[in-house]
């Protein structure tokens, strides 16, 4: 089945620092989804890349979605100490089937 | 955006009872509902897909008998966990698709609820 992999597993840098996390999914996707879950709370939208090579920004959040639509990326600029949690990629596959995959997260703590 | 409500928050139960959570589209209706299971510092793990008037579509390895799945309207599905064991402890999460809303394909996801089987 499908397979959405996401590394590092955890990072942990200095308030200002830059952080990137990647995902790589085992088939091509549909599109793809990321999430930000605080510790103790639950995953909340992001943002959904749809079209191959997509680049959007929020704020300092920059995501990517791969030519080859089977890779992204999430790039934090000048961390704060309000980025801290765990950010999931989460690809869907394609067809009628919307069923998300998630990756296992990256785990961002950020030391002020 | 729209709003999923869960409840209970935090559920602490005896092995051996069974426990229900339920999850809620607070305005918006959802035909199709979403229950994830994650345990600490892991990621979702999709359970099963309940669907409003028929079956629930469960995933590969989750046994149907022991997570019983009811979608019995457009805004409620209730996720009832049988005869619970200690292994069964974890956090579920349902989520929710607002179709009607100008579907952005992005996952509303209910509070979660923290299950402890002593």
């Amino acid at each position: 089945g499908q397979q959405v992999m996401q590394i590092p597993q955890y990072q942990h840098v200095q308030e200002g620092e830059d952080f990137t996390t990647y995902c790589n999914s085992s088939t091509t996707l549909s599109n793809i989804q990321w999430y930000k879950q605080r510790p103790g709370g639950h995953p909340v939208f992001l943002i959904q890349l749809v079209k191959s090579g997509e680049v959007k920004k929020q704020k300092r959040l920059t995501f990517q979605f791969g030519e080859a639509k089977k890779n992204s990326s999430l790039h934090i600029t000048a961390t704060q100490t309000t980025d801290v949690g765990t950010y999931f990629c989460a690809g869907q596959g394609g067809g009628s089937n919307y069923k998300l995959t998630f990756g296992k997260g990256t785990l961002l703590t950020v030391n002020p | 955006g729209a709003v999923v409500s869960q409840h209970p928050s935090w559920v602490i139960c005896k092995s051996g009872t069974s426990v229900k959570i339920e999850c809620r589209s607070l305005d918006f209706q959802a035909t199709t509902m979403f229950w994830y299971r994650q345990f600490p510092k892991q990621s979702l793990m999709l359970m099963a897909t309940s669907n409003e008037g028929s079956k629930a579509t469960y995933e590969q390895g989750v046994e149907k008998d022991k997570f019983l799945i009811n979608h019995a309207s457009l805004t409620l599905s209730t996720l009832t966990v049988t005869s619970a064991h200690p292994e069964d402890s974890s956090f579920y999460i349902c989520s929710a698709r607002d179709w009607q809303g100008g579907d952005t394909g992005e996952l509303f996801f209910g509070e979660g609820s923290r299950l402890t089987v002593l």
